[in-house]
């Protein structure tokens, strides 16, 4: 067990819904990283907040967006979904950023959009 | 743009033999390696890294190497345990960023 927890583990839902992905991070932990993983795709790297501030962003959508609570829970809303947003979506967490910090994964959340 | 790539999908290597993994990456700004496992229904767990002014870093059964020269790096498994049998995922950074980079992954399975 990590200690980082995400809710639901599975999501089932129609295209052009929007779902709320929840993560919450290792006790202490300040940062938090979402990843999608699709089908036969490694981990892409979405977004990282700090502290509740966005740190880091990647290849996230414009339909996607994620926020970091005061007490430091995330969030990730996913919008008008396609079929191609169907995936694993993984939340990690780590003490700080920038330099060499672990990355602790939760379990990750299976959207199916159908 | 795949950063990252792990161009085997899966391997297979019986019980007490050598696992290879291997991983090529095409930044040479990338100066910190990491290989993380995962299990099915699990999410991916760290197993070991590297910084790129090493060539070598050793945690008991498992070796990476890292070949900066040829922007490649492998994983060692010695010897290999049916509880190793997992997805193996490479990943990079560069100090400057946030962001970890992973490879596709390599499934590896371990046979008795």
């Amino acid at each position: 067990d990590s200690g980082v927890t995400q809710t639901p583990k599975h999501l089932i839902t129609a295209t052009g819904q929007r779902v709320t992905l929840r993560c919450s991070p290792r006790s202490g932990d300040l940062s938090v990283y979402w990843y999608q993983q699709s089908l036969d795709q490694g981990l892409q790297f979405l977004i990282q907040y700090y502290n509740g501030e966005e740190r880091a962003k990647g290849n996230i959508l414009e339909r996607f967006s994620a926020q970091q609570f005061p007490d430091l829970h995330s969030e990730l809303n996913l919008s008008s979904l396609e079929l191609g947003d169907s995936a694993l979506y993984f939340c990690a967490s780590s003490t700080g950023t920038g330099g060499f910090n672990e990355q602790f994964f939760g379990p990750g959340t299976r959207l199916t959009v159908l | 743009d795949q950063q990252v790539k792990q161009n085997s999908p899966s391997l297979s290597v019986q019980e007490g033999r050598i696992s290879i993994l291997n991983c090529d990456y095409t930044n040479s700004m990338f100066d910190y390696f990491l290989w993380y496992k995962k299990y099915p229904a699990e999410g991916p767990t760290f197993l070991i890294s590297i910084s790129s002014i090493k060539d070598k870093n050793e945690d008991g059964r498992f070796t990476v190497f890292l070949n900066k020269s040829a922007k490649h790096l492998s994983l060692h498994i010695v010897p290999s345990q049916p509880g190793d049998s997992a997805v193996y995922f490479c990943a990079a950074r560069w100090d400057t960023g946030n962001q970890f980079y992973f490879g596709t992954g390599t499934s590896l399975t371990v046979i008795p």
